[in-house]
């Protein structure tokens, strides 16, 4: 099975800020690779898909990159809706997650 | 708009089984999708349990092969998990998902989680 290691665990800024959380899978998944926000009470929901690509409705402070084993997702110009748990996850098989970053306010 | 909605009891007790639904409105289940489930223990992160298409092809995480089934009713436009010998490491809100093939194998749509909680 594939691993998928996140970094930082947690993250503190402030609003206006520009943060890069990073992803580091086990092995070579290609761009099978998507990016979650999750909020206290809430499903995950969709940012990110095939490494770079944006969900409809996503804004365009959200950004994705990376391919074979290491993804970043940047975050610029942070809002107030933005503080929350960030997951990546692969699909390239059977499907797993990151351990999450926590953004908070700083 | 695609809807997802979990249903199931709350509580369950260690060594039963874990029995919840999944009902999709807005849309068929018999499209070309998988149908999902994911699992979280609270303060924790995700957790992959498995997968079925409507024909009712099934693909499960390894570590609960062992101990999950999930089936699909179309008739009713919904899928179902159980999982059996549960124990307290199975406490968790469950979430029903829909994954969609493009560039990336991906879930765009969830419901919004039930807590199941395995206790005495």
């Amino acid at each position: 099975d594939i691993q998928m290691t996140q970094s930082p665990p947690s993250l503190s800024a402030s609003v206006g800020d520009s943060v890069t959380i990073t992803c580091r899978a086990s092995r070579s998944i290609s761009n099978y690779l998507n990016w979650f926000q999750q909020k206290p009470g809430k499903a995950p929901k969709l940012l990110i898909y095939a490494a770079s690509s944006f969900q409809s409705g996503v804004p365009s402070r959200f950004s994705g990159s990376g391919s074979g084993t290491d993804f970043t997702l940047t975050i610029s110009s942070l809002q107030p809706d933005d503080f929350a748990t960030y997951y990546c996850q692969q699909s390239y098989s059977t499907p797993s997650f990151g351990q999450g970053t926590k953004l908070e306010i700083k | 708009q695609v809807q997802l909605q979990e249903s199931g009891p709350g509580l369950v007790k260690p060594s039963g089984t874990l029995s919840l639904t999944c009902v999709v409105s807005g849309g068929s289940i018999s499209t070309s999708h998988w149908w999902s489930w994911v699992r979280q223990p609270p303060g924790k992160g995700l957790e992959w349990i498995g997968e079925i298409y409507h024909t009712g092809s099934t693909n499960y995480n390894p570590p609960l092969k062992s101990r999950v089934t999930i089936s699909v009713d179309k008739s009713k436009n919904q899928f179902s998990l159980n999982l059996s010998s549960v124990t307290a490491a199975d406490t968790a809100v469950y979430y029903c998902a829909r994954k969609l093939f493009g560039p990336s194998y991906y879930y765009d749509y969830w419901g919004q989680g039930t807590l199941v909680t395995v206790s005495s």
